[in-house]
Formats: structure tokens, sequence, C-alpha cells
């Protein structure tokens, strides 16, 4: 089946630096991506859908200008956090579906676990 | 609007036992239903999809009922095993794509 993969799987870095996380879509093209935060015992939440060759949309609430997405070709997006704060320690997770495929099942990155200290 | 889990109910079951997951989603204009399983410190995992012109759909030991009428949607597990611990989240989706995770809930086994 088709896959999906996050690097880096966990970071830590020092607050007010920024984080760069790679989306890949292995065996697949992937027009579009999305981009996930789940805090500890809550749902996915989605921050943004990342669009090949163009600019990503957001969700309400979510900066624009904190998290900068990137959707350069059509297996690969990056989300880097700017200017990382601990309260924006979180795990992140993408996803991308294969509307090539046989269904239109949606596969996700395995994660990163991002903490800002 | 988007679904927000504040906490994560619980469901313990007995091992061999067969569990049922619940799910109320909010868009009457979602056509695309997912169940997820989410291991700790892991993505997401599919374990079963349904359309809105399906009300039942089978895959191994589990099966997913679609209620329209009432917005709800629920997973059976047949013959609960321990390595179906785990987090279980139900999405939606219009077939324009975003997926709306539903706030999940913890499975336990007990022995």
């Amino acid at each position: 089946g088709a896959v999906v993969s996050q690097h880096p799987s966990w970071v830590i870095c020092k607050s007010g630096t920024s984080v760069k996380i790679e989306c890949r879509s292995l065996d697949f093209q992937a027009t579009t991506m999305f981009w996930y935060r789940q805090f500890p015992k809550q749902s996915l939440m989605l921050m943004a859908t990342s669009n090949e060759g163009s600019k990503a949309t957001y969700e309400q609430g979510v900066e624009k200008d904190k998290f900068l997405i990137n959707h350069a070709s059509l297996t690969l997006s990056t989300l880097t956090v700017t200017s990382a704060h601990p309260e924006d320690s979180s795990f992140y997770i993408c996803s991308a579906r294969d509307w090539g495929g046989a269904s239109t099942e949606a596969f996700f990155g395995q994660g990163t676990r991002l903490t800002v200290v | 609007g988007e679904s927000v889990g504040l906490h994560l109910p619980t469901l313990s079951v007995q091992e061999g036992d067969n569990s049922i997951i619940n799910c109320a989603y909010s868009n009457s204009a979602s056509d695309y239903f997912i169940w997820y399983k989410q291991e700790s410190g892991k993505g997401p995992q599919f374990i079963i999809d349904i359309r809105s012109n399906m009300d039942k759909r089978q895959g191994q030991r589990v099966t997913v009922l679609l209620n329209k009428t009432v917005k709800h949607l629920s997973l059976q597990i047949a013959a609960t095993q321990p390595g179906d611990s785990a987090v279980y989240f139900c999405a939606e989706s219009p077939l324009s794509q975003k997926l709306v995770f539903g706030q999940g809930t913890r499975l336990t086994i007990n022995p």
C-alpha cells in the first residue's frame, strides 16, 4: 500500500529557533497533503492543507507566518515551525491521499514529536 | 465546526469479547467516513472506511456501521485481542479531501 514518510520522528529544539519537518509520499504523487497537530490525550486537529505549487490553506486560528508550509514537489511537503516556543511542543502528523489508487484512503506519516525547551 | 477532544473516553473490554466504539459526526455533508487506530507515539493507522451510500461494511474482524439519520458511526471489533489496545478515532470527510477527526476512544483490554 501507499506509504507516507515523515522526518524527523522526534526533535528537541531551543526556544526561538526554527524546526523543519518533512513529509514524503514514497510511492505515489500527492498534489495535496495535510498537516495535523495533536496534543496529549487529544484528537488530531487539522492545521493546514498543503497544495503542490500553490499557497497552503490554513485552518482558522493557525498562524501562517509561524507555521510555514512548502509543497514544492508532488512527493514532498515541509512544515517549518518558526521561532518555536514551549507551547508549540506537540505531535505533528502529515497525511496524503492517493487519488490515483484504488481507494481514496488517507495515509499518515509516523508523526514528529516536537519538544521546545 | 472542527471536532476538538478535551479528554479521551475509555472503553474496557475482556479479551475475547466484542468491542463497540461509537462516534457522532457533525457535518451532514460528509460522505466518506474512516476509522483509525493510533498507538502511543505513532501516526493513525487506517482500519476501515465507509461511504454514505452504505450503512454497513465488514473487514477482517471489524465492522463499521453508519446511521446517517442520526449522524452516528460505530466500529465493532470481534474477539478483541491485546493488540487491539489503542486509541480509536473516527474521521469524516466530504470528497473534497479534508478529514476532520472525532475526539477518540481509548480501548483497553482486560486479560
